[in-house]
């Protein structure tokens, strides 16, 4: 049990264009998800963490216009990069926490390459 | 705040050698703890928790971990190293009240030679 599912695993667009990242939660629900960037060979930065049904709260420095969070169900939460540029390629990864045993379920990865 | 320190970067073991990859933390409470592990290109799967109660965690893939309050460690170990066991090692602390997210240490990666 206890499973996320992220898509796409990998994605190339091209600079100013937007893509979205999905998350879901695939046999509970989730209360609050996660986001998270790593850069190669470093650890886990958190962006945002956002809960159903209401806004998402941004880490400090990250641009909030930029990576949009929503979170429309207990199922499933998305990211969108808008105008993406070279800078913004990185390996995003989703969180879910699950009621109150402090169980946090990461998803797969999703590897975003801005050409 | 709360901190994670993962003083070793890099690793090397042999394998069917011992291994213990250790993580300090900063926390003014009773710390809830976890070890994650990622393979390149993947995201994190759980070793293991520690919330309260015994010390000593069992967890996946015959990995344990011990908890020591005087020392503010939640050091990683195995008896016997596997090659699949190459990858890196997260450890973190969280959450604390009122804020759900977990803080991450910087990773240790551990490499296996035959």
């Amino acid at each position: 049990g206890a499973v996320v599912s992220q898509h796409p695993s990998w994605v190339i667009c091209k600079s100013g264009t937007s893509v979205k990242i999905e998350c879901r939660s695939l046999d509970f629900q989730a209360t609050t998800m996660f986001w998270y960037r790593q850069f190669p060979k470093q650890s886990l930065m958190l962006m945002a963490t956002s809960n159903e049904g209401s806004k998402a709260t941004y880490e400090q420095g990250v641009e909030k216009d930029k990576f949009l969070i929503n979170h429309a169900s207990l199922t499933l939460s998305t990211l969108t990069v808008t105008s993406a540029h070279p800078e913004d390629s990185s390996f995003y990864i989703c969180s879910a926490k699950r009621g109150q045993d402090y169980g946090y379920t990461f998803g797969s990865g999703t590897r975003l390459t801005v050409v | 705040a709360q901190s994670v320190t993962q003083p070793d970067i890099h690793i090397t073991v042999s394998e069917g050698a011992s291994l213990e990859l250790r993580c300090n933390y900063s926390y003014g409470a009773t710390p809830y703890l976890f070890w994650y592990v990622q393979s390149p290109g993947q995201g994190l799967q759980l070793l293991l928790k520690y919330f309260s109660g015994d010390t000593l965690v069992q967890g996946i893939k015959g990995f344990e971990a011990e908890f020591k309050r005087s020392q503010s460690s939640f050091n990683l170990r195995k008896p016997s190293v596997h090659w699949s066991d190459a990858a890196e090692y997260f450890c973190a602390v969280g959450p604390t009240f009122g804020n759900e997210k977990l803080t991450f240490g910087t990773g240790t990666r551990l490499t296996i030679i035959p």
